[in-house]
């Protein structure tokens, strides 16, 4: 069954660092998102990307953030100087539709910023 | 407003019984979707209900939407110690109004004693 896979599992940087988290979507997938979960927390959407470009993004995902597309299979969230509040599971969805669609979820990435 | 609440919080039950968790949510939708997440780790998509339809099953899975109430239920039949985790659910906008991203309710946290 195809799954979308997300990498590492878990990070742990320091505050002010730059972190890449990577996510491969399903191939034939072409919308792709990132959430976040603050531990004990809902999941919040953080962006949409759609044609290699940002179709939305909440209120969270300020210039800090950036996402990418940089080759045909990976798509990845970057946080340029890390805070310790953006400690949280990253989630990566993919789906074939915009809506009306179930979105595939990854198992997440856990980033610890100490 | 919050979109996507659940109740209750949580539900302790034995194993064996079923269990009913419900999701009210404000806006009007395309789809309402429920996932599962065990301690820590990622969502698992259980089940996809579109706004023009009532109910819908899944193996031990039951899911209800009455979209004049804004309101969804899942229910678990005949539960078991492994349905023990998270239970979130997720609402999809109209398409044209925050399309393509989920909005997700608090959860309610289910615990099957065996």
């Amino acid at each position: 069954e195809p799954e979308v896979t997300q990498t590492p599992s878990h990070q742990v940087t320091q505050m002010g660092q730059e972190v890449i988290l990577r996510c491969v979507p399903i191939s034939n997938h072409l919308y792709f998102y990132w959430y976040r979960q603050i531990l004990g927390q809902k999941v919040e959407f953080l962006v949409s990307f759609y044609n290699n470009e940002i179709s939305e993004k909440s209120e969270i995902f300020d210039d800090q953030f950036s996402v990418e597309r940089p080759d045909g299979s990976n798509f990845t969230l970057k946080i340029r100087s890390t805070k310790l509040e953006d400690s949280a599971m990253y989630f990566c969805a993919s789906s074939v539709r915009q809506s009306s669609s179930e979105a595939f979820f990854g198992q997440g990435t856990r980033l610890t910023v100490v | 407003s919050q979109q996507g609440e659940e109740d209750p919080q949580a539900l302790s039950i034995q194993e064996g019984e079923n269990a009913t968790m419900n999701c009210s949510y404000k806006t009007s939708i395309n789809n309402l979707q429920w996932y599962r997440q065990n301690s820590g780790r990622g969502l698992v998509h259980l089940i996809l209900i579109r706004s023009n339809e009532r109910e819908k099953h899944s193996g031990r899975l039951r899911v209800t939407l009455d979209t004049s109430k804004k309101s969804s239920s899942l229910l678990i039949t005949a539960s078991r110690a492994a349905d023990t985790a998270s239970y979130f659910c997720a609402t999809d906008a109209k398409l044209g109004t925050n399309a393509g991203k989920s909005t997700f309710g608090d959860g309610t946290t289910l615990t099957v004693k065996p």
